[in-house]
């Protein structure tokens, strides 16, 4: 069954560095996502994408943050400056069509910032 | 604004016995309801979700999940759990005029042999 694939699986990276995390969508789904979890949290939306430009945002997704469909495979998520408190499990989906059609989630990159 | 309540953190059941994990939500319409799980360094598999119809929802793995109006409950049952059903159980209501889903802070599940 395909996959969402997410790289790396564990980034380490100083405060204030730029840090990009990948993602490789299912190939013929349409809408994509991030989401993040701090641990011990809830699971939190972040972003969607469609046909190439954001449709939803939420607070946390700040200027700091952006997303890129580079090609026709991946979607990025890159964080310019990091900061103590972007420590989290950040998840990729995407889902092919319609609201009715599932999300399919990746296995998560665990980003620390030290 | 849309909210979920997962009230128990961890439960803790036997081989073979019946489980029920709550799912409260807060939502003025009707909502789109799931379950997801999450087993250790894996993503979130969807178990099941409710858009309409019928209140009783079969999903994956011998899950089913009930969506109660009165009681905005969406509660996830299974009538003998499994050892490989140890894991991490996500509630998430969603709607028609957003993108986004919106999580519970999940029930940890530990299965006793």
């Amino acid at each position: 069954e395909p996959e969402v694939t997410q790289t790396p699986s564990h980034q380490v990276t100083q405060m204030g560095q730029e840090v990009i995390l990948r993602c490789v969508p299912i190939s013929n789904h349409l809408y994509f996502y991030w989401y993040r979890q701090i641990l011990g949290q809830k699971v939190e939306f972040l972003v969607s994408f469609y046909n190439n430009e954001i449709s939803e945002k939420s607070e946390i997704f700040d200027d700091q943050f952006s997303v890129e469909r580079p090609d026709g495979s991946n979607f990025t998520l890159k964080i310019r400056s990091t900061k103590l408190e972007d420590s989290a499990m950040y998840f990729c989906a995407s889902r092919r069509d319609s609201f009715n059609s599932p999300l399919h989630f990746g296995n998560g990159t665990r980003l620390t910032v030290t | 604004a849309q909210s979920v309540t997962q009230p128990d953190i961890h439960i803790t059941v036997s081989e073979g016995a019946s489980l029920e994990l709550r799912c409260n939500y807060s939502y003025g319409a009707t909502p789109y309801l799931f379950w997801y799980v999450q087993s250790p360094g894996q993503g979130l598999q969807l178990l099941l979700k409710y858009f309409s119809g019928d209140t009783l929802v079969q999903g994956i793995k011998g899950f089913e999940a009930e969506f109660k109006r009165s009681q905005s409950s969406f509660n996830l049952r299974k009538p003998s759990v499994h050892w490989s059903d140890a894991a991490e159980y996500f509630c998430a209501v969603g709607s028609g005029g957003s993108e986004k889903l919106v999580f519970g802070k999940g029930t940890k599940l530990t299965v006793n042999p």
